[in-house]
């Protein structure tokens, strides 16, 4: 079975500074995806950021940058120069090739506050 | 624009109620899914389908129906078999399903119970 996990409940962060999240994944199957959403208070779930078990580079979207450690089965997600707008919950995924259903499986999330 | 509308945005189902609540996309995606969110939780997956007329079960199908006759529409019925029906629920669809495929999702429906 597919989990995720992150393990901080909630972060605080400095307007204009980086903050990272984190998310460590569970599968044995080598073919997978990995995602971040971000949800705002009004409930609808944003993507921000995908990245391929097979990508040699890290993936990258304005702010939004992941750190992909394969071995570590870790994908956290960097924002820099956090903005207000960024204050939300944050949640990372992960869908994998076998079965033949691709359901995204979520992590539990990670409220990140951001402070002026 | 294109997307995903979910309505109502609030629900509330009396004791031995069914309720249905509306997913509607004009995205042309193929791949449509319902998924549950309770508070301090992540996303379970309800239900999904991949083509018309068909769907299959998700982590967390008990309770719940759905129907597919038409690619736009992926209604989700909360019947009374369902106990605890108190949740935030998403609706989302993709392109296809694969591995990178992502999701789009509506801005979800709150349902409580009187």
């Amino acid at each position: 079975a597919q989990k995720i996990t992150q393990t901080q409940p909630g972060m605080f962060v400095q307007e204009k500074e980086a903050v990272t999240l984190d998310c460590t994944y569970d599968t044995s199957d080598p073919s997978y995806g990995l995602f971040w959403y971000k949800q705002p208070s009004s409930g609808e779930m944003i993507f921000l950021i995908y990245q391929g078990s097979y990508d040699q580079q890290n993936a990258t979207e304005g702010r939004y940058s992941l750190n992909f450690q394969k071995a570590r089965k870790s994908a956290n997600l960097v924002i820099s120069a956090s903005q207000l707008g960024d204050s939300a919950m944050y949640f990372c995924a992960m869908r994998v090739a076998g079965a033949g259903s691709y359901q995204l499986t979520f992590g539990k999330g990670t409220k990140l506050s951001v402070i002026p | 624009d294109g997307g995903i509308t979910q309505s109502p945005k609030y629900l509330f189902r009396k004791e031995g109620q069914n309720v249905t609540l509306s997913c509607e996309q004009n995205l042309n995606h193929d791949a449509m899914y319902w998924y549950r969110q309770d508070p301090g939780q992540g996303l379970r997956l309800i239900y999904y389908s991949q083509i018309v007329n068909d769907f299959q079960k998700g982590d967390i199908a008990e309770g719940y129906s759905v129907s597919r006759e038409k690619k736009e529409s992926f209604p989700l019925t909360v019947t009374s078999a369902q106990k605890n029906p108190t949740a935030f629920y998403l609706c989302a669809s993709s392109l296809r399903q694969g591995r990178g495929e992502k999701l789009f999702f509506g801005s979800g429906t709150q349902l409580s119970v009187l």
